[in-house]
């Protein structure tokens, strides 16, 4: 199955700056990369994805990057505020092509921001 | 529009008890997963369900854990028996079978 790498682990930002987390996968074929957003005692809950025929994707302060060749994929968050402090967890399909929608998660970014 | 709904919420149990985890998907999704969630392991497939068939049931997990899918509106995971190990989150999750995921909240469980 497919194997996900995410770094850092810990992340401390100020507020307003911006927070970068990046991920790397092992199977060329995966066509999609979600970033899901988990709140302490709450389930983690999608914020943005990207499919393997696009660069990049923004939705308001959160920008997503995707190399297919390095098989790199990043979660940018600009203009951080302490609502942004969390859990994130990027993911790519489990299977060639991931059609099945299992997922793999990488293991995890705890962001902090700071005031 | 009701989402994913795990119970109990919380579970303490003594080792070698029996539990059972109960998950109802959202409404009209044909794929269902659970996931442990531990600090040390992160998400861990343990099984997935494809409109009630078993598509994967667990690797390392297989000899104690079991999860069913009785209708399309209600899945278990039985835990037997239970190992201090075991103590983590348990998260159900359904989809449309689109790779989009929505999680329950969740089942802590925490085995002494």
């Amino acid at each position: 199955g497919e194997q996900v790498e995410q770094l850092p682990s810990i992340l401390r930002v100020q507020e307003r700056s911006s927070a970068s987390i990046n991920c790397t996968y092992e199977n060329s074929a995966s066509n999609y990369f979600p970033w899901y957003k988990q709140e302490p005692g709450e389930n983690p809950k999608l914020i943005i994805d990207i499919r393997s025929n696009m660069e990049r994707k923004q939705i308001q302060g959160l920008i997503v990057l995707l190399d297919k060749k390095a098989k790199r994929f990043s979660l940018h968050i600009t203009d951080t505020q302490p609502a942004d402090s969390a859990m994130y967890f990027c993911a790519a399909p489990m299977n060639t092509g991931g059609l099945s929608g299992k997922l793999t998660f990488g293991e995890g970014t705890q962001v902090t921001v700071i005031s | 529009d009701a989402g994913v709904t795990q119970t109990p919420r919380h579970e303490v149990a003594e080792k070698g008890q029996t539990i059972i985890l109960k998950c109802e998907p959202v409404s009209g999704h044909n794929d269902l997963f659970w996931y442990r969630q531990t600090k040390i392991q992160g998400l861990e497939l343990l099984s997935y369900f494809r409109s009630k068939s078993l598509m994967e049931d667990g690797g390392a997990f297989k000899d104690r854990f079991k999860a069913e899918m009785l209708n399309s509106s209600f899945s278990t995971l039985k835990i037997q028996p239970t190992e201090p190990k075991d103590s983590a989150v348990y998260l159900c999750a359904s989809s449309l079978g689109d790779n989009t995921l929505y999680f329950g909240e969740g089942s802590r469980l925490i085995v002494v």
